[in-house]
């Protein structure tokens, strides 16, 4: 079964633009996570996305938005990029939310942000 | 704030085990303990989880006190490919408290 995939790997933005990153989940995982990780702050939690909906969200301001789509693939969109947003992009693939029983996220190899 | 305390750094001989601690004193008992690690720029793997009972799979060993406030991550035979960043979290399967929350982690260095 093929992993999650993101795409692009590696993206160069200047300040003021705006980044869509798409992931594709694990074929049958709903639930799909969004993660920063920076040298600074380490890996942060951004948002969560189950059947079209968001269902939890980390403290980034409103630049930072996604969605997610009827097949669960998922984008996320960062506005008036700063200098600050440059980090590894993480999305975490699972099979869905609010179970009780065991539910791994597994997770893609990322795209690489870098802001001039 | 991660819920998880791992020392920062450990050595392990090629072939040796690696045992990683992990303190989560303040673990609710609907929290299960993760481990995943991150080779340099890569994006994490997973490793193993358990609730309270030790678990065992083709890649590692968890093993859980019976208080659960503590956890050991164990590689039986540490190969140079270990080399990487461990995490330790406690995440609820369900509801607003089942994001990953990520600590430093403890960065395993693999020896020859």
């Amino acid at each position: 079964k093929a992993g999650v995939t993101q795409t692009p790997r590696y993206l160069i933005k200047t300040r003021g633009q705006q980044v869509t990153l798409s992931c594709s989940p694990i074929s049958g995982h709903r639930s799909v996570s969004w993660y920063q990780q920076t040298p600074g702050q380490g890996l942060q939690f951004l948002f969560e996305y189950f059947s079209e909906t968001q269902r939890n969200k980390g403290n980034f301001p409103g630049r930072f938005s996604g969605r997610q789509f009827s097949n669960s693939r998922s984008e996320m969109n960062v506005s008036t990029l700063e200098l600050g947003d440059s980090a590894l992009y993480l999305c975490a693939s699972s099979l869905a939310w609010g179970r009780t029983s065991t539910d791994t996220q597994y997770f893609g190899p990322g795209t690489r942000l870098t802001v001039l | 704030d991660a819920k998880t305390t791992q020392p920062p750094s450990m050595d392990c001989a090629e072939g040796r085990a690696a045992n990683l601690p992990c303190n989560h004193s303040t673990i609710s008992g609907n929290e299960y303990v993760y481990w995943y690690r991150q080779i340099h720029s890569q994006g994490p793997q997973y490793i193993i989880h358990g609730l309270k009972n030790n678990e065992t799979n083709e890649m590692a060993s968890l093993i859980i006190t019976e208080d659960r406030k503590s956890s050991t991550l164990i590689l039986p035979h540490a190969t140079l490919r270990d080399t990487a960043v461990y995490y330790c979290i406690v995440r609820a399967n369900a509801g607003n408290n089942r994001k990953l929350i990520w600590g430093l982690g403890t960065s395993l260095a693999v020896n020859p």
